[in-house]
Formats: structure tokens, sequence, C-alpha cells
């Protein structure tokens, strides 16, 4: 069974440039999530869909982030514009059924840097 | 405000020897979710304990969890190179929050380097 699949693995941009991050989750997972993971600390979660509704955004910085998963299956995070304090590891979870009912498995993750 | 908070963030320990890994919780919660890292690498999934006095074993590594104390245990037994990583524990409250956005707040994780 394949795990959760994010692109791109890297990506370096220069400040107030767009970016854009995708992710598929496991087959047959209703739930997918975001984290935002800095350097040498746990993952902070951004926003959580169940299905192709965001149930839970208030952790998202929605000025310059925005996310949609459009017929419930793969996810995109996109920062729009990107600052130096973008800097970290964006990790992508998904889970069978609802938050707090199923165990999350996490994708590698895209690492970005912001010169 | 949930907070999880590990202890110790950094340990260096040699083969051969046993320590544990604590994780503290502010809020009530049974779920509670142990997780590995390797350089560069995600999260795997080590434990999932969800009741009070859960206790699961996998090779050297031991978890148990006590929601009274509101804490869990990750003890490592005559520790080997090969689990050098970093272990993060993580609280689920999306049963208790009506579904808010605290489905997993982890802790700092615990940087654990073993020496032959």
């Amino acid at each position: 069974e394949a795990g959760v699949v994010q692109s791109p693995r890297y990506k370096i941009i220069e400040k107030k440039q767009p970016v854009a991050f995708w992710c598929n989750p496991i087959s047959g997972h209703n739930t997918l999530y975001w984290y935002l993971q800095n350097l040498g600390q746990g993952p902070e979660l951004l926003i959580r869909y169940e299905n192709e509704e965001a149930v839970d955004d208030s952790q998202l910085p929605k000025d310059r982030f925005s996310a949609e998963r459009l017929k419930g299956v793969d996810s995109t995070l996109k920062i729009q514009p990107a600052e130096l304090g973008d800097s970290a590891v964006y990790l992508c979870a998904s889970s069978f059924g609802l938050a707090g009912v199923d165990e999350q498995f996490f994708g590698p993750g895209t690492r970005l840097t912001v010169l | 405000e949930l907070k999880v908070e590990q202890n110790p963030l950094f340990l260096s320990m040699q083969e051969g020897k046993n320590y544990t890994i604590y994780c503290n919780y502010s809020t009530t919660s049974d779920r509670l979710y142990w997780y590995r890292q390797d350089p560069g690498k995600s999260l795997e999934s080590l434990f999932v304990l969800l009741s009070n006095g859960a206790v699961k074993q996998e090779g050297r590594l031991m978890a148990s969890l006590d929601t009274k104390a509101r804490l869990s245990t990750l003890h490592i037994t005559a520790a080997v190179h090969d689990l050098s990583a970093t272990y993060f524990c993580a609280v689920d409250l999306s049963m208790y929050s009506g579904g808010g956005a605290d489905g997993l707040t982890f802790g700092k994780g615990t940087h654990l380097i073993i020496q032959p």
C-alpha cells in the first residue's frame, strides 16, 4: 500500500515569491492534515480536512496561506507571498476516519527554504 | 490550551543502557501517540495508547500511559545504535474539543543519540 505522497520534496525560493505544495493521501483516507515543522520542534497543525471540507483552519495564517482539497482526495497548500520565517518542513498526514478516531500517517514532507 | 512537554530534550547514552523518556500533558486525554523521526525523514508511528494503563512493547521500546497523572513514558531497554533518532509524543484532544484544531499536539521531541 502506498503511503502519503508529497511533492516537491525540496523547494528553494526567494522571499515574496509564491510556492505550492501537493499532497496525495493514502487511498481511502477521508481526513487530511497539513502540519508545519520548524527545525528542532514538533509538528504544528495548520489545517484539517474531512473529505473536501476544511473543518478547522484556525491555525492557518490566512493572510498568506491557503489550502484546498477540491475533490476530497489530494490537497494543495499555497503560500503567497513567502517570507523568510516560512522556512520549515511542511508535512501532510492522513487518517481513515475522523480526527481522534484513527491513527495519522505522515508523508515525507516538503522542506522549504526562503532566501 | 494544551501543552505537551517532553524530557529530556537531548539524550546521549551508551549502547546496552536503559533509559526513559517522559511526556507530560496539561489537559485530559486518553489518546497518546509516540512517533520516531530520523534526520530528514518523516514521522514513523511507534505506539498508539488509547486508555489509562495501556502498555505496549515493540522490541527494545515500551510505552505506557497514565491518564490520571497525564503522563506517558517511553522506555528503552539495552539501547542499540539503530535507535538513535528523535522521538515525539503527541496528544489527541479531538474527542474532547468538539472537532477543533487540537487533532494532534506534539511535544518538542527528544533527540536521542546512542553511542557504541
